[in-house]
């Protein structure tokens, strides 16, 4: 197994670009979700999912959109890249979310000009 | 609003001596709590779990100590290694049948050879 697999490592983006962040587990997780990490803020939960066509706004989800239309797949979209969306972001996966150890990827490191 | 936090944001360790990372959760209703690992350019890396009818958990070198009464969560690594040298999360659950994992900010464990 891959475990969970984000696309691309890196990316720069202009102020205003759209751009989709890609996320892929091969672990048959029902539960997905997508998280910030800035300096000093620990992560921080934009969006997440409990299964195929069913997804939730996490703490902080302006900006961003995700659908879940399969179960191995989660992207999330920027819809108009701002500076402060500077940010790694990891996305995760769990069994069944609640009581599950969830699965990390190892990230995307957006910058945004 | 109810978080969780930690109280050391750096501890430095001899190689072979014993660490102890603090957390402290604000939430009473939390249930759930996980201790992960990050290494630099990595994701988090789940390390061991608790559940709220537990008041300790041993893995592999790693103790987790949960006290309710005081909302206090520790991870103890016995004889620490230069490999254990990372930023160590703790995170809960926002309470019984949520999916929303909250984390606090990290605490950077350096070991000293």
């Amino acid at each position: 197994n891959a475990g969970v697999t984000q696309t691309p490592e890196f990316q720069v983006l202009k102020t205003g670009q759209s751009m989709t962040l890609q996320c892929a587990q091969d672990m048959n997780h029902e539960y997905m979700s997508w998280y910030r990490q800035d300096p000093g803020m620990g992560l921080r939960l934009i969006h997440y999912s409990v299964g195929a066509g069913i997804t939730d706004q996490g703490e902080v989800p302006n900006g961003y959109n995700v659908s879940r239309s399969t179960t191995e797949d989660f992207p999330l979209r920027l819809l108009s890249a701002a500076p402060s969306q500077t940010s790694v972001y990891f996305c995760a996966s769990s069994y069944s979310g609640g009581e599950q150890p969830q699965h990390f990827g190892d990230g995307t490191r957006l910058s945004i000009l | 609003g109810e978080s969780v936090g930690l109280h050391l944001p750096t501890l430095s360790v001899q190689e072979g001596d014993n660490s102890i990372i603090n957390c402290a959760y604000s939430n009473s209703a939390s249930d759930y709590f996980i201790w992960y690992k990050q290494e630099s350019g990595k994701g988090p890396q789940f390390i061991i779990d608790i559940r709220s009818n537990m008041d300790k958990r041993q893995g592999q070198r790693v103790t987790v100590l949960l006290n309710k009464t005081v909302k206090h969560l520790s991870l103890q690594i016995a004889a620490t290694q230069p490999g254990d040298s990372a930023v160590y999360f703790c995170a809960e659950t926002a309470g019984a049948g949520s999916y929303q994992l909250t984390f606090g900010k990290g605490t950077k464990l350096s070991v000293i050879p």
